[in-house]
């Protein structure tokens, strides 16, 4: 079975530019989560789907961030304009259901660098 | 709001020395603990969990207990290897994940 599968692995892009980040989920987990770690600081929780609804997106940092789960299963991360503080690893994660006790299997992450 | 905090690294150790990261938590119920991995150039991946007061989460030879009266869950073991080095991250839940600041371990032979 695959596990949760982000691309791209490593993006440098150019302060102002625009970066779209994916996340695929194990299939037929349906809440799907994105956090983020800065600058070797922890990692902070962004957003959770449940399907395609938006559960929680308390930890998105301002307007500037875009996520997208349409149809329930991949889900986006769009960033525009992005900016320097911007940089750092983003992770997705999925988890059959909720609860404090399901585990949760995360991707590889992915870099994004801001220049 | 509920937080974890973890001892600063790099921690840096001989092959067979015997490892404990500490880890303390503030939370408001009675959060699941977690501990989990990052192997270089590889995902976080869940090495143990607890889910209740002096419970004992275990595996590949690493143990942390769940202590409501100190607020701990320090992760402890006897002997490392080489292919332990990675990045370990204290982690409790409350649905989402709140993470520390993870601990780069890095054993040399």
């Amino acid at each position: 079975e695959a596990g949760v599968t982000q691309f791209p692995s490593h993006s440098v892009i150019e302060k102002g530019q625009t970066v779209t980040l994916r996340c695929d989920p194990i299939s037929g987990h349906d809440n799907l989560y994105w956090y983020r770690r800065v600058m070797g600081k922890e990692i902070k929780f962004l957003l959770h789907f449940v399907k395609e609804s938006k559960q929680d997106e308390s930890g998105m940092p301002n307007n500037r961030f875009l996520a997208e789960r349409t149809g329930g299963t991949y889900s986006t991360l769009k960033v525009q304009p992005a900016e320097l503080e911007d940089s750092g690893v983003y992770f997705c994660a999925s988890r059959p259901r909720q609860g404090m006790n399901t585990e949760a299997f995360f991707g590889q992450g992915t870099r994004l660098t801001v220049v | 709001g509920n937080s974890v905090t973890q001892m600063e690294g790099p921690v840096t150790l001989s092959e067979e020395a015997f490892l404990t990261i500490n880890c303390t938590y503030t939370a408001t119920g009675y959060p699941s603990l977690f501990w989990y991995v990052q192997y270089p150039g590889e995902g976080l991946q869940l090495l143990l969990k607890a889910t209740k007061a002096d419970d004992k989460g275990s595996n590949k030879g690493f143990e942390a207990t769940y202590r409501k009266e100190t607020t701990s869950f320090h992760l402890e073991k006897g002997s490392v290897q080489v292919s332990d080095s990675a990045v370990y991250f204290c982690a409790l839940s409350e649905d989402k994940l709140i993470f520390g600041t993870g601990t780069r371990l890095q054993v040399f032979p």
